[in-house]
C-alpha cells in the first residue's frame, strides 16, 4: 500500500522569509510525486510533480520541490514567502510500477505567511 | 469550458434520500477521477473512468455508491440513502491520457451535508 505523511498540520512564516512544507512517502517501486495547493473553496492547484531526472522540480508560483529517495521525501520550498501563498497544500503519491492511476494524498499542511 | 466543473456546489440531503453529483471534465481528456474529502482532510479515491469505461472502484466506501460515464465525458456519482457519514466534499478531476504522466485537474467540489 501506499500512503503519504504531512507532519505539520500547520507552518507559520513571516513574508520574505523561506519557507518548507514537509512530505514524506511510502510506495513500492518508484514514485511519482505531486504537489497541490488549495484556496477556500476551490478545487485543488497543481503545483508541481517529480517523474524522473532532477532530484530538484521548479513548479508554478516560485515553488519547487527536492526529491530524496534514500530519505523518501519530497518537501516543498520556496525561497521568498508571499502572504498570498497562505493556503493549505497537499503532497500526493502515485507508484510507477502499477497500473492503478489514482494519487494517495497526505492530509494536507496549512501554510500561514504573516505579513 | 476552461477547466472542469462540477454540480451542484453545494448539497443538503436528509438522510436515507438518494443524491445525483455532476462533473463536467476539461474537454478532451480522457480520464477523470472521482474523490471524496472530510473535513481536515486530504482527498481519498473513490473510482476513475478511461473514457466511458470503470476502470477501477476500489474506493469507493460501499454498494450504495454509484458512478458512470456513459459517453466518456460527463460523470455522476450517485449515492442511495444517504448516511451522515457521507457527508464530505467530493471532488472531480480529469486527466488528459491515460497512459501519460499528466497531472490531474481539478474541479472545485461538491460540498454534501447530510442530516
Amino acid at each position: 500500500a501506499q500512503s503519504v505523511a504531512q507532519p505539520e498540520d500547520q507552518v507559520n512564516v513571516a513574508e520574505g522569509n523561506p519557507l518548507t512544507v514537509k512530505c514524506t512517502y511510502s510506495v513500492s517501486g518508484n514514485p511519482y510525486l505531486f504537489w497541490y495547493v488549495q484556496y477556500p473553496n476551490r478545487g485543488l492547484q497543481f503545483l508541481l510533480k517529480y517523474i524522473t531526472g532532477d532530484n530538484l522540480v521548479k513548479g508554478s508560483y516560485g515553488f519547487e520541490a527536492e526529491f530524496n529517495k534514500s530519505q523518501t521525501s519530497f518537501h516543498l520550498k520556496k525561497p521568498s514567502a508571499l502572504v498570498s501563498d497562505s493556503a493549505l497544500y497537499f503532497c500526493a503519491v502515485r507508484a510507477s510500477n502499477t497500473g492503478r492511476r489514482a494519487l494517495t494524498f497526505g492530509s494536507g499542511t496549512r501554510l500561514q505567511v504573516q505579513p | 469550458g476552461a477547466g472542469v466543473s462540477q454540480s451542484p456546489r453545494y448539497k443538503v440531503a436528509k438522510r436515507g434520500q438518494d443524491v445525483a453529483l455532476r462533473c463536467d471534465p476539461i474537454s478532451g481528456h480522457v480520464s477523470l477521477f472521482w474523490y471524496q474529502q472530510a473535513l481536515g482532510q486530504g482527498p481519498e479515491f473513490l473510482t476513475y473512468f478511461q473514457n466511458e469505461a470503470q476502470l477501477d472502484k476500489s474506493g469507493l466506501p460501499s454498494d450504495r455508491f454509484f458512478a458512470e460515464r456513459p459517453e466518456g465525458s460527463v460523470s455522476t456519482l450517485k449515492i442511495q440513502r444517504t448516511q451522515q457519514e457521507d457527508s464530505a466534499v467530493y471532488l472531480c478531476a480529469s486527466s488528459l491520457n491515460w497512459g501519460s504522466l499528466n497531472e490531474q485537474f481539478f474541479g472545485p467540489g461538491t460540498r454534501l451535508t447530510v442530516l
